[in-house]
This record gives structure tokens, sequence and C-alpha cells, in this order.
């Protein structure tokens, strides 16, 4: 069974829309690490946030949210009002307490943003 | 500012020659990883290395080789390249237990 499931394969939308990006993780540690990852065009791979297990609060960076909740095992991500520089594949990634240094990713998203 | 390079970036090989893709960092990471991008697939870890010397197998190690004789370097070799290896590869570096940050990519062609 994939530890990271992003179901959502890609996803288009106009800008200046909300867009969120879904990622369901699975992990019978109680300490372990979430990330998230955007691939633009160019092809490089640019970390946006680490969230770790014991903190489920939400975070806000500018545009960007991500909401943590354990009880469904999911770390959501939320892009408001949306620009078509936000157009990119993302990436979702879990490590796990018996070995916080193997990253288990997700297949991604690619989100189209269309002026 | 440290960084993390991948050489080269595109390459173009024929099926059964040696090759090798070059890794280099300069933040004096610990740990170094080799990734595999194709589509559908996401990321999948082929190689990785906690330490000089130290190497471990990940989940798509077959054909391919690594070795760690300095803290900066990890270079990926492909022993006898076949056209299910081209992919994109991604190398990346981060202290223990820590974000992984990854270089920009090599694209690699196998003919």
């Amino acid at each position: 069974a994939q530890k990271v499931t992003q179901a959502q394969t890609e996803i288009s939308v106009v800008e200046k829309e909300d867009v969120t990006l879904d990622c369901v993780y699975e992990t019978r540690d109680t300490t372990y690490y979430l990330f998230w990852y955007k691939q633009p065009p160019s092809g490089e791979l640019v970390f946006l946030i680490r969230r770790n297990s014991f903190d489920e609060q939400n975070e806000i960076s500018g545009r960007y949210s991500w909401n943590f909740q354990k009880s469904t095992s999911s770390f959501n991500f939320t892009i408001t009002a949306s620009q078509v520089v936000d157009s990119a594949v993302y990436f979702c990634a879990l490590s796990e307490a018996n070995n916080f240094n193997k990253f288990y990713f997700g297949s991604g998203t690619k989100l189209n943003v269309k002026p | 500012d440290a960084e993390i390079t991948q050489s080269p970036r595109h390459k173009i090989t024929e099926t059964g020659r040696q090759v090798t893709l070059a890794c280099h960092q300069t933040w004096n990471h610990n740990n170094m990883f080799w990734y595999r991008q194709d589509l559908g697939h996401g990321l999948r870890l082929i190689h990785y290395s906690y330490g000089v010397q130290d190497t471990n197998k990940g989940e798509v190690s077959d054909g391919y080789s690594v070795s760690r004789s300095n803290t900066e370097d990890l270079p990926l070799t492909l022993e006898s390249a076949a056209s299910s290896q081209t992919s994109v590869y991604f190398c990346a570096s981060s202290e223990s237990r820590d974000t992984q940050y990854f270089g920009p990519g090599t694209r690699l062609t196998v003919l």
C-alpha cells in the first residue's frame, strides 16, 4: 500500500480561484514528518513546508495554507487566489520515526492555473 | 551560498554504456540521496548515503551503484544503461532527521 496518496492527478483552475491539493498518508508511527514540495515547469524541486506529527496547528504563509488533520491522516494544501505562477506539480512526502531520513513521496498533483 | 549541483543536466547515451551522474553539495550535509522521477510514479529512491563510506539501496536500486568517498559528492553510476533507465534523476541532501534539499535534476535518455 502506498504510504502517501495524492489522488488528484491534475487540477485546472482559473486565476484567482482557490484550490486545495489533497494528501493522505499512512503510518503506524506516532512520530513523523510531512512535507510539501513544488516542482515548477523549470523542473527543480522546491521545499515548501515541513510539519511534525505533534503540531496540528494550521500553517499560513501568504496565499499558501496547510491543514493537518491526524484524525483523517491528511495534510492538505490550499492556495488562495491562485496565480499563473502557481502552475506546477506539487508533491507531498512523509518520513517516519523509524527512519526520518527516508522520504516517501506521493505521485504528485499537477496544477494548471489559467489566466 | 551553499548549494547542491548536478552534472550533466542533460545526457543522451546508448544501451549498454556505463554512465555516471555527478552530485555535489556544499552544505556539508551527512545525508545524500538519489531519486528517479517518472510520470505517474513521483520520486523513487535509488540509493542513499548517511556518511562517508556508507551506501544503502533504495526501492529501485537494480542497475545502479553509488560510492561516497567524501562528504560533498555522491556519484550515481549506471553500469550498463538500459532504455528503462531513461528518466529524470534528482540528487538531494539533508542534515540528519531534516528536510531534504534537491539539486536541479539530470535528464537522461538511453537510446
